[in-house]
């Protein structure tokens, strides 16, 4: 079955932790992101790979790390300098679709996110 | 900055027809797709534009009007399940790699 899983579903972190968030996918898609999402509000971006060992930052980045080193896998660490960490973190993968018009367009696959309070 | 607006909550009858809207004013435009998000899980696919005019797909339609900065979603008969936030994505570049999400729009679809 291919997809893109993220583990764990429920994570609590004390104030001042670093903490870790997993995002698998066996989709083979060479593009990931990952996306935060505050109640009531859309998803901002914070970091999107396009391939292996190249990342870059979205829009709210600061706070916030990741690594790419496998294709199927990109990770995404909250440290203690992110000021209100508590969110739903999504993550994604892409791959591009052709459009009809000879253009290429990315369509995104979500994993079930992963909900983060720190306590 | 990107912007992207869409109402915040919309209410309708089952069976009804909703059209939830979305404009958008960004530096770039590759395509817009919108999603659908029940509370507490990932967004699901329900369509792109890249072209002006109208995508149909089932139940679902939508349009873009690239000069304006404008689509739509289109539901037709509704059903109970399509209580949901549906979101409005543009994405920026070329390859379209670099995607800008609306706030959504929360419907609630009442018997």
């Amino acid at each position: 079955d291919g997809g893109i899983t993220q583990s764990p579903k429920y994570l609590f972190r004390k104030e001042g932790q670093n903490v870790t968030l997993s995002c698998e996918q066996n989709l083979n898609h060479d593009a990931m992101y990952w996306y935060r999402q505050d109640p009531g509000q859309g998803l901002r971006l914070i970091y999107y790979s396009q391939i292996v060992n190249d990342f870059q930052k979205g829009d709210i980045a600061e706070g916030y790390s990741v690594s790419r080193e496998k294709k199927e896998s990109f990770p995404l660490t909250v440290t203690s300098a992110q000021k209100n960490p508590t969110a739903f973190y999504l993550c994604a993968s892409s791959t591009p679709i052709s459009t009809g018009t000879g253009g290429l367009l990315n369509e995104q696959f979500f994993g079930p996110g992963t909900r983060l309070t720190v306590l | 900055g990107q912007n992207i607006d869409q109402p915040t909550e919309m209410t309708a009858t089952e069976g009804a027809i909703v059209q939830i809207n979305c404009t958008y004013q960004t530096s770039g435009f590759n395509g817009l797709f919108w999603y659908q998000q029940h509370a507490g899980e990932a967004p699901t696919f329900l369509s792109y534009n890249v072209l002006d005019g109208l995508e149909e797909k089932g139940r679902f339609s939508s349009f873009l009007s690239r000069s304006k900065g404008y689509s739509y979603l289109l539901l037709k008969e509704l059903q109970m399940k399509d209580s949901a936030s549906y979101l409005c994505a543009v994405t920026l570049d070329n390859y379209g790699q670099n995607f800008v999400f609306g706030p959504g729009t929360r419907l609630s679809v009442l018997p």
